[in-house]
């Protein structure tokens, strides 16, 4: 059974910090990843995918890193802002079916 | 880019009423939406998989009779909550997939059930 796990659970940081989250997971026959992000009593927004073949993916100041062999991603926010405050999960599709399985989460502040 | 909208975005129904949310991917067709349910500080649980024209799948645990899923069209997703409890309250999100495997999940907004 695939677990996802996410480190830090929560993470502050001052505004124009660099930052990394990360993602694991336990089986690493997967189909893709996704990072998504959550603002309070909302609905997910997708950031960035990552199919299995891929390593990284890029949009804006966001990277998504990917090393399957190992079971790992990690999401990379440059130059943060306040407004990247909220809570990112990765979720990983194995390559049967199409569920995701989501991690717990990282809330993220970014102080002004 | 793909939109999908849920609906109601709360409500507030009383023990042993029914509830039904709906979720409708606005700019493209979904034949698999999936419905999935979240408890304060915690993160997703896949309640169920809704196939267009057919029967849903549900997860272990989750009790059909309970949340009956209806997905009769390929851009609409209905769940019922009947004769809901306090204990069915949650947070509820829909989601939908663009054609295509390599696609992308979209999500909803979410619906926020209280049963008093």
């Amino acid at each position: 059974k695939q677990e996802v796990t996410q480190i830090p659970a929560a993470l502050s940081v001052p505004e124009g910090e660099n930052l990394v989250l990360n993602c694991s997971f336990t089986d690493s026959a997967i189909y893709n990843l996704q990072w998504f992000r959550q603002d309070p009593g909302k609905g997910l927004t997708s950031l960035l995918l990552i199919q299995s073949s891929q390593r990284e993916q890029t949009s804006g100041r966001l990277n998504a890193s990917l090393d399957k062999s190992s079971g790992r991603s990690t999401l990379y926010i440059a130059a943060s802002q306040p407004g990247d405050s909220a809570t990112y999960l990765c979720a990983v599709r194995g390559r049967s079916g199409s569920r995701l399985t989501f991690g717990e989460g990282t809330q993220l502040t970014v102080n002004p | 880019g793909a939109v999908v909208s849920q609906h109601p975005s709360w409500v507030i129904c009383k023990s042993g009423t029914s509830v039904k949310i709906e979720c409708r991917s606005l700019d493209f067709q979904a034949t698999t939406m999936f419905w999935y349910r979240q408890f304060p500080k915690q993160s997703l649980m896949l309640m169920a998989t809704s196939n267009e024209g057919s029967k849903a799948t549900y997860e272990q645990g989750v009790e059909k009779d309970k949340f009956l899923i209806n997905h009769a069209s390929l851009t609409l997703s209905t769940l019922t909550v009947t004769s809901a409890h306090p204990e069915d309250s949650s947070f509820y999100i829909c989601s939908a997939r663009a054609p295509g495997d390599n696609s992308p999940l979209h999500f909803g907004n979410g619906t926020r059930l209280t049963v008093t």
